[in-house]
């Protein structure tokens, strides 16, 4: 069965602090996986999309990377600041069932002044 | 560029009625993609159109519908609503079929349905 699980819930950390959020998912035959975040009440910004034959993908102070044989991504965010409060979720889907899209449960970030 | 919009954004339905809620990509946008959230189940795929063609469908029953109109514009439909059906609902539209995360989705803000 084809599942996506994020640890941690809940992430408090102080402001300008490095911190990695992980998404992890079976069957590592995935075709793309992608990281968005939500803020309180409102739709998904998309972040990074990563396909299957990549490794990582960076954004500015973002920088997503893909292992695939572990079946984990991991978010990396550099000199976190308040206005990365939010919760953050990854979607994957895979190459049997390119259709499928799993959305994980998210990690709720806050980021203390 | 306009985002994507949704109406209404708040909804308050009783059991047993239907409703139907609007969706508006950005536009050159053919593909829009419908979402449920709760707190229980997360985020859920309901439906893809793209060329006013359903493509692909998650795992909702039967009273979950929507359509596309030739400007791109979607509509959702849910009859004989439940007390489970309150939720975030979520459209996203793409350039191309969004299927597999094939291409970057942008969401709009969702419509928030309470059914009591």
């Amino acid at each position: 069965k084809q599942e996506v699980t994020q640890i941690p819930a809940a992430l408090s950390v102080p402001e300008g602090e490095n911190l990695v959020l992980n998404c992890s998912f079976t069957d590592s035959a995935i075709y793309n996986l992608q990281w968005f975040r939500q803020d309180p009440g409102k739709g998904l910004t998309s972040l990074l999309l990563i396909q299957s034959s990549q490794r990582e993908q960076t954004s500015g102070r973002l920088n997503a990377s893909l292992d695939k044989s572990s079946g984990r991504s991991t978010l990396y965010i550099a000199a976190s600041q308040p206005g990365d409060s939010a919760t953050y979720l990854c979607a994957v889907s895979w190459q049997t069932s390119y259709d499928k899209v799993i959305f994980g449960p998210g990690t709720s970030l806050s980021v203390i002044p | 560029k306009a985002g994507v919009t949704q109406t209404p954004r708040y909804l308050i339905k009783t059991r047993g009625q239907q409703v139907t809620l609007s969706c508006s990509p950005i536009s050159g946008h053919r593909s829009v993609s419908w979402y449920q959230q709760t707190p229980g189940q997360g985020l859920q795929f309901l439906f893809e159109y793209f060329s006013e063609t359903q493509r692909n469908k998650g795992n909702f029953p039967g009273r979950f519908s929507g359509r596309q109109f030739s400007n791109s514009r979607s509509e959702m439909n849910v009859s004989t609503l439940e007390l489970g059906d309150s939720a975030l609902y979520l459209c996203a539209s793409s350039l191309g079929l969004a299927g597999g995360l094939a291409y970057e989705q942008y969401f709009g803000p969702g419509t928030r349905l309470t059914v009591t």
